[in-house]
């Protein structure tokens, strides 16, 4: 596509359940990374992949936080047994293998955990 | 590790008038700096970066930053500055050819005419 494309843009869930958030990267691109960003504050890296491998999870905060990549395209970041604390903007980006001087985000998904 | 500090969380501003927006960074190894910009309801975008050679980057937008590495800063300036202009700005800084960004918390420009 023309662009990194993030659904849901808004996702809205009750404490406990969990939520899957996807994110379909430039065509062609290596490389996709997830960030998190709270209310007021900067992005913060979660993890990345080159193709389906996950190169580095150590920015995921917890074992309830777990990505995949398994076609080495589309990604699917998954929050299980969501707490209120996990209410923020998630946000993808990709990239040419490893040029993290040229990533290109998404417009991220706005989620709010009650 | 690297860690970056943007020193106002907010810049109210006139239209036309200039304005600068400051980023400090930590890091104990060489690195790579950005600007990016979210203009409201948008995803972050590149303004501009710093790998290496010249100290000074531009923007197609007029924007500019300075590399200044004895004061560890990555500054952004605009001499005008547009309406348009109104965004949250944030500095970012990657260990040279890293794989993950570290960003500031952002400022808020308000460009007021």
């Amino acid at each position: 596509g023309a662009g990194v494309s993030q659904s849901p843009r808004y996702k809205v869930t009750k404490r406990g359940q969990d939520v899957a958030l996807r994110c379909d990267p430039i065509s062609g691109h290596v490389s996709l990374y997830w960030y998190r960003q709270a209310l007021g504050q900067g992005p913060e890296f979660l993890t990345y992949f080159n193709y389906e491998a996950q190169q580095d999870k150590s920015g995921l905060p917890n074992d309830r936080f777990s990505a995949e990549r398994p076609e080495g395209s589309i990604s699917t970041l998954t929050i299980q047994r969501t707490e209120q604390r996990d209410s923020a903007m998630y946000r993808c980006a990709s990239s040419l293998a490893g040029q993290t001087e040229k990533l290109f985000f998404g417009s991220g998904t706005q989620l709010s955990v009650l | 590790a690297q860690s970056v500090t943007q020193l106002d969380s907010q810049v109210p501003v006139f239209e036309e008038a200039p304005v600068e927006l400051r980023c400090n960074y930590s890091s104990s190894v060489s690195v790579y700096l950005f600007w990016y910009v979210q203009y409201p309801n948008q995803g972050l975008q590149l303004l501009l970066k710093y790998l290496s050679g010249s100290t000074l980057v531009e923007s197609i937008n007029g924007f500019e930053a300075e590399f200044n590495k004895s004061q560890t800063s990555f500054h952004l300036r605009k001499p005008s500055v547009h309406i348009s202009d109104t965004a949250e700005y944030f500095c970012a800084v990657t260990k040279a050819a890293g794989n993950k960004l570290t960003f500031g918390g952002g400022t808020r420009v308000l460009v007021k005419p």
